[in-house]
């Protein structure tokens, strides 16, 4: 089945400055990989989302960028405010299929301080 | 429309008491999932039904079992909790979109402690 590794753990930035966080994943055949955002004691909730025929995809403040040949995908958040502080959680999914299963990463808590 | 609704929102089991989580979702999505979430470990999946009348086990399934009762319904029983099934549980509902999306939904999550 699908592994999804994700880095660092945790991440601490001070407000402006930007945060990267990186994670790959196994199997080939994955072709979608979205990007949830959980505040504390909240539930997660999808944030921006990538597909597999995409490289770079923006959103304001954030971005995600997707290598195929190397199996792994990044989200940059530009301009940190105090507000971007929660966990943040990458997936992948091979979509379109009935086996298709939503595997998430370890999960990167952000701190961003004011 | 309340989307993903799981009950209940807080548990205290004693070691070998039973009980089983619920969880209904409105939106009419073929998928839904149970995950774990524990401190440095992320979402990790326990079981997933692509439709209903079919289950399928996730990544950490032992010590769980499923029913999907109908397309709305998909419920997670613990038969005999452990203090290692201490966690927050939460249930997703997803439905493929256009070019090949696919949104999860939670519910607000269970904390389960087990003593």
């Amino acid at each position: 089945g699908e592994n999804v590794e994700q880095h660092p753990s945790t991440l601490s930035v001070q407000e402006g400055d930007s945060a990267v966080i990186k994670c790959t994943y196994s199997d080939s055949a994955s072709n979608y990989f979205p990007w949830y955002k959980q505040e504390l004691g909240k539930r997660p909730q999808l944030i921006i989302d990538i597909r597999s025929n995409v490289g770079e995809k923006k959103d304001q403040r954030i971005a995600v960028t997707l290598n195929k040949t190397a199996k792994h995908f990044s989200l940059h958040i530009t301009e940190t405010q105090p507000e971007d502080s929660a966990v943040y959680f990458c997936a992948a999914i091979r979509s379109g299929t009935s086996y298709g299963k939503l595997t998430f990463g370890q999960g990167t808590i952000l701190t961003v301080h004011p | 429309n309340a989307g993903v609704t799981q009950t209940p929102k807080f548990q205290v089991l004693k070691t070998g008491q039973s009980m089983t989580l619920q969880c209904a979702q409105d939106m009419n999505h073929n998928s839904m999932y149970w995950y774990r979430q524990d401190p440095g470990m992320g979402l990790r999946l326990i079981y997933y039904s692509a439709s209903e009348g079919t289950t399928d086990k996730g990544e950490v399934p032992n010590g769980y079992n499923v029913s999907r009762l109908n397309k709305r319904e998909f419920s997670l029983r613990l038969e005999s909790a452990a203090p290692s099934q201490t966690s927050v549980y939460f249930c997703a509902s997803s439905q493929p979109r256009d070019r090949g999306q696919v949104e999860a939904f939670f519910g607000q999550g269970t904390r389960l402690t087990v003593v």
